[in-house]
């Protein structure tokens, strides 16, 4: 089984839905991340979490939200999707300290139409 | 705020050659910097990690440096495969607060 795993693999939605796209991992990590990626941008930070009262914005915030149920657990939820959110979705985790490795889930393809 | 940059974006070369790709960041005061593979549409795999006290990393055909105070990478991949097809992507973690900065890859085409 996958260490940091994301669901759903695939979604296509509406614009103006609500939708949540789920991280789990089995590492033990305190830090999880989610990244976006788009064709020619690389791939950018949404949000970030050190422990479960600790989240904080990234770069490209706005129109997302987050939650952090527990330590193995990190949401990102989009409150009214709109086309422009069309992209690869990734999770990452990492341990204590900042010298640790970043893992990556295999990525959510999210479809806003 | 930290920039890293990959050259070139794409990369074409025949079965069994030796080739490098490069990766520049413009701020050296990092703890680390990590080479990731990832094939169309898929996640990202970790290849290599150097610390910042390291010089290189080495895994079976990969060879991967580090030039800090330059704020260079290279990763080095020995007698290419039509399988080493992919984009490669490096990521370097810094004095802020945990997060990486990435860059935009180079996709590597290997020709059988």
């Amino acid at each position: 089984d996958a260490d940091v795993t994301q669901t759903p693999r695939n979604r296509i939605t509406k614009t103006g839905k609500r939708i949540m796209l789920e991280c789990s991992q089995t590492k033990g990590h305190d830090r999880m991340y989610w990244y976006r990626q788009d064709p020619g941008l690389g791939l950018r930070l949404i949000y970030y979490s050190f422990d479960v009262k600790d989240i904080n914005k990234g770069e490209i915030s706005d129109g997302y939200s987050v939650s952090r149920q527990a330590q193995a657990k990190f949401s990102l939820s989009l409150e009214s999707a709109i086309p422009n959110q069309t992209a690869l979705y990734f999770c990452a985790t990492r341990g204590a300290y900042d010298n640790s490795p970043l893992h990556f889930g295999n990525g959510t393809r999210l479809t806003v139409t | 705020k930290q920039e890293v940059t990959q050259i070139p974006a794409a990369l074409s070369v025949p079965e069994g050659e030796n080739l490098v790709l490069n990766c520049s960041f413009t701020d050296s005061a990092i703890y680390n910097l990590q080479w990731f593979r990832q094939d169309p549409g898929k996640g990202l795999t970790s290849l290599l990690l150097i610390q910042s006290s390291q010089r290189e990393q080495t895994s079976g055909r990969l060879n991967a440096s580090l030039d800090k105070s330059s704020g260079r990478s290279t990763l080095y991949i020995a007698a290419s495969q039509p399988g080493d097809s992919a984009t490669y992507l490096c990521a370097v973690s810094g004095t802020n607060a945990g997060k990486s900065t990435f860059g935009d890859g180079t996709t590597l085409t290997v020709k059988p």
